[in-house]
C-alpha cells in the first residue's frame, strides 16, 4: 500500500521543548516537502528536498530544521526559537514537476 | 517568480447546480497547474492537473478545469455539485524554469446545501 504517512496525528509539548515530527514516503519519490497550515491561510513551504542529503529553506524556515538521509523519510524538527509553533504540518512527496502527494498531517499543540 | 490568486473565499451552491471555483496565476515561464482538495482535519488530495496539450482537463470524483492562456486563470468546474462536495480547495502553479516548489492559493471553501 503506497503512500507517506506522518506521525503521531496531534502532538502535544510545553513551550521551550523541541519536537520532531515524522514523514516517510514509499512512492520512490525524490522531492520531499514540509508545508505548514494555519487556520484561513494557504500553505506556506517551510523546507524542501529534492534529492537525499540535500535541502532548502522555504518561506517560513526559521526556528525549523530537517534533514534527509534516507529517500524515504524527511523529518522536520520544530525548535524552541520557533515563535509560534501550533498549527497543522503537512509533509508531501513528488516526482519532477508533477503534482505532490500529501500525508495526513500532524497537529501540534505547543502551550 | 510565481504566484497563484483565488479570488473567493468562499462559493456556495445548491446540490445539483454547477460548481466553479476560481484560480488566476502568475508565472515566468509556462505553467504547471494543480487543484487539490482538502477535508476538514486531512491531507491534501491531487485532483487534477495541467501540463501541455488539451485545455480542458478532466480529474477526479467529475471534476474538470480550463486552462486559458489569455486570461492567466485554470478554473476548476463540476456540471452538479454534490453535498459531500464541501471541502476546501486548493489552486497551485510552479513554472518550468526554476526548482520543483509549488505555490498554492489561500484557498477556497466550498459548501454545498441539499
Amino acid at each position: 500500500d503506497g503512500g507517506i504517512t506522518q506521525s503521531p496525528k496531534y502532538l502535544f509539548r510545553k513551550e521551550g521543548q523541541n519536537v520532531t515530527l515524522s514523514c516517510e514516503q514509499n512512492l520512490n519519490h525524490d522531492a520531499m516537502y514540509w508545508y505548514r497550515q494555519d487556520p484561513g491561510q494557504g500553505l506556506r513551504l517551510i523546507y524542501y528536498s529534492q534529492i537525499v542529503n540535500d535541502f532548502q529553506k522555504g518561506d517560513i524556515a526559521e526556528g525549523y530544521s530537517v534533514s534527509r538521509e534516507k529517500k524515504e523519510s524527511f523529518p522536520l524538527t520544530v525548535t524552541s526559537a520557533q515563535k509560534n509553533p501550533t498549527a497543522f504540518y503537512l509533509c508531501a512527496s513528488g516526482q519532477g514537476y508533477y503534482e505532490q502527494y500529501f500525508g495526513p498531517g500532524t497537529r501540534l499543540t505547543v502551550t | 517568480a510565481q504566484s497563484v490568486a483565488q479570488p473567493e473565499d468562499q462559493v456556495n451552491v445548491a446540490e445539483g447546480n454547477p460548481l466553479t471555483v476560481k484560480c488566476t496565476y502568475s508565472v515566468s515561464g509556462n505553467p504547471y497547474l494543480f487543484w487539490y482538495v482538502q477535508y476538514p482535519n486531512r491531507g491534501l488530495q491531487f485532483l487534477l492537473k495541467y501540463i501541455t496539450g488539451d485545455n480542458l482537463v478532466k480529474g477526479s470524483y467529475g471534476f474538470e478545469a480550463e486552462f486559458n492562456k489569455s486570461q492567466t486563470s485554470f478554473h476548476l468546474k463540476k456540471p452538479s455539485a454534490l453535498v459531500s462536495d464541501s471541502a476546501l480547495y486548493f489552486c497551485a502553479v510552479r513554472d518550468n524554469l526554476g526548482d520543483y516548489k509549488l505555490s498554492f492559493g489561500a484557498g477556497t471553501t466550498v459548501t454545498v446545501r441539499a
